[in-house]
């Protein structure tokens, strides 16, 4: 049971490419989620999804793109790649609880410098 | 949207418990307080949470005042793997659903040899 993987954990751009970060869960989770960590500062949700084939945006969901194909896979796609987007990824993943806590499981983080 | 407010930082020595204050005063009926930890550059680590009671587990506990206004965390005998940053969360405002959860800036704890 590997819990949730991303991929890959460092990563350089130049400004105006563009990649996917890769998240994986073998937990058969409904919930997943993507957020993004700046230097001194909490996690910012960027998208996340409650099922396969279902996505919403989150605070700051601008400048990235996400699917959910299958309920394992949780990619995160930046399209033309800024500066501004250097931080450190974190995907996360839950099952819905009857009582409606959301208690989460996170990857170890997906680190991306864009030049 | 329910917002959590904790201080910056806090110090506790090895051995002793680390209380660990949360003020969540516009916190709704149904949210949840939720307690998370990064160690380093890690991945949030889950602690515990909790609607109304006090909850124990086996890392923590948590208090909760009868009006849901504040809670505190506490880690009966700090040590110093127990150093990092402590989240105290709700739910994020119901505008993006799911009961997605909001990270706000933490409390730096320093657990001292």
């Amino acid at each position: 049971n590997a819990g949730v993987t991303q991929t890959p954990k460092f990563q350089v751009l130049k400004t105006g490419q563009s990649m996917t970060l890769q998240c994986a869960q073998d937990m058969n989770h409904e919930y997943m989620s993507w957020y993004r960590q700046d230097p001194g500062m909490g996690l910012r949700l960027i998208h996340y999804s409650v099922g396969a084939g279902i996505t919403d945006q989150g605070e700051v969901p601008n400048g990235y793109n996400v699917s959910r194909s299958t309920t394992e896979d949780f990619p995160l796609r930046l399209l033309s790649a800024a500066p501004s987007q250097t931080s450190v990824y974190f995907c996360a993943s839950s099952y819905f609880r009857p009582s409606g806590a959301n208690v989460l499981t996170f990857g170890a983080g997906s680190r991306l410098t864009v030049l | 949207d329910a917002k959590t407010t904790q201080p910056p930082s806090m110090d506790c020595a090895e051995g002793r418990a680390a209380n660990l204050p949360c003020n969540h005063s516009t916190i709704s009926g149904n949210e949840y307080v939720y307690w998370y930890r990064q160690i380093h550059s890690q991945g949030p680590q889950y602690i515990i949470h909790g609607l109304k009671n006090n909850e124990t587990n086996e890392m923590a506990s948590l208090i909760i005042t009868e009006d849901r206004k504040s809670s505190t965390l506490i880690l009966p005998h700090a040590t110093l793997r127990d150093t990092a940053v402590y989240y105290c969360i709700v739910r994020l405002s119901p505008r993006t659903g799911a009961n997605n959860l909001f990270f706000g800036t933490g409390t730096r704890l320093t657990v001292i040899p």
